[in-house]
């Protein structure tokens, strides 16, 4: 049964400050993992998606790699912004066409 | 659609009233799911289905859920003789289809039963 961790669980930075949030998972059979944001109150909003046979995706500020055989991804944000304060999630999908969720990282970006 | 549309936002039901949360997705996807947020929680999933079938349902909670999708388009979660423990956010995604695509969720039903 695939399990996703996503540490740390909360998170909280001063402005500008380079961070990674973790995000690991149990059975590395994946087709591909997502990384969203969710703020207070919304849906999820789509930030990346890495399918298997890649190692890494960016977008601006935000660049997300992965590494299948140690069941392994990590999201970087560069330069960090008050806006980013939201909660990011990561998502794998294996041949049951089911997302698997982790938790969370809930992070605050002060001014 | 230009996203994928819940209605409604919120709805806040009595102790035992059946209720019907109603998702709109992106105009030709085939893919769309329900999960269940509760409070401080993270997603559960409920089911999945591509175009009006539905292969995965191993989700549901109980048999007083039930889910339906019609045309390949709108898809509706029906919870019967709500209790106190299903109130939480309902949320509904849509993907093109296939294993390789973006999920695009919409902006969820929170749902509190009193």
């Amino acid at each position: 049964k695939q399990e996703v961790t996503q540490i740390p669980a909360a998170l909280s930075v001063p402005e500008g400050e380079n961070l990674v949030l973790n995000c690991s998972f149990t059975d590395s059979a994946i087709y591909n993992l997502q990384w969203f944001r969710q703020d207070p109150g919304k849906g999820l909003t789509s930030l990346l998606l890495i399918q298997s046979s890649q190692r890494e995706q960016t977008s601006g500020r935000l660049n997300a790699s992965l590494d299948k055989s140690s069941g392994r991804s990590t999201l970087y944000i560069a330069a960090s912004q008050p806006g980013d304060s939201a909660t990011y999630l990561c998502a794998v999908i294996s041949g049951t066409y089911k997302y698997i969720f982790g938790t969370g990282t809930r992070l605050k970006v002060l001014a | 659609g230009a996203g994928v549309s819940q209605s409604p936002s919120n709805k806040v039901t009595e102790k035992g009233k059946d209720v019907e949360l109603r998702c709109d997705p992106i105009s030709g996807h085939t893919a769309l799911y329900w999960y269940r947020q509760s409070l401080g929680q993270g997603l559960e999933f409920l089911i999945y289905f591509q175009g009006n079938s539905a292969p995965d349902k191993s989700g549901l909670p109980s048999d007083r859920f039930s889910a339906e999708r019609t045309g390949g388009s709108v898809s509706t979660l029906t919870i019967q003789r709500t209790q106190q423990e299903d109130s939480a956010v309902y949320l509904c995604a849509s993907s093109p289809g296939g294993l390789a695509n973006v999920l695009t969720f919409g902006a969820g039903s929170r749902l509190t039963v009193l």
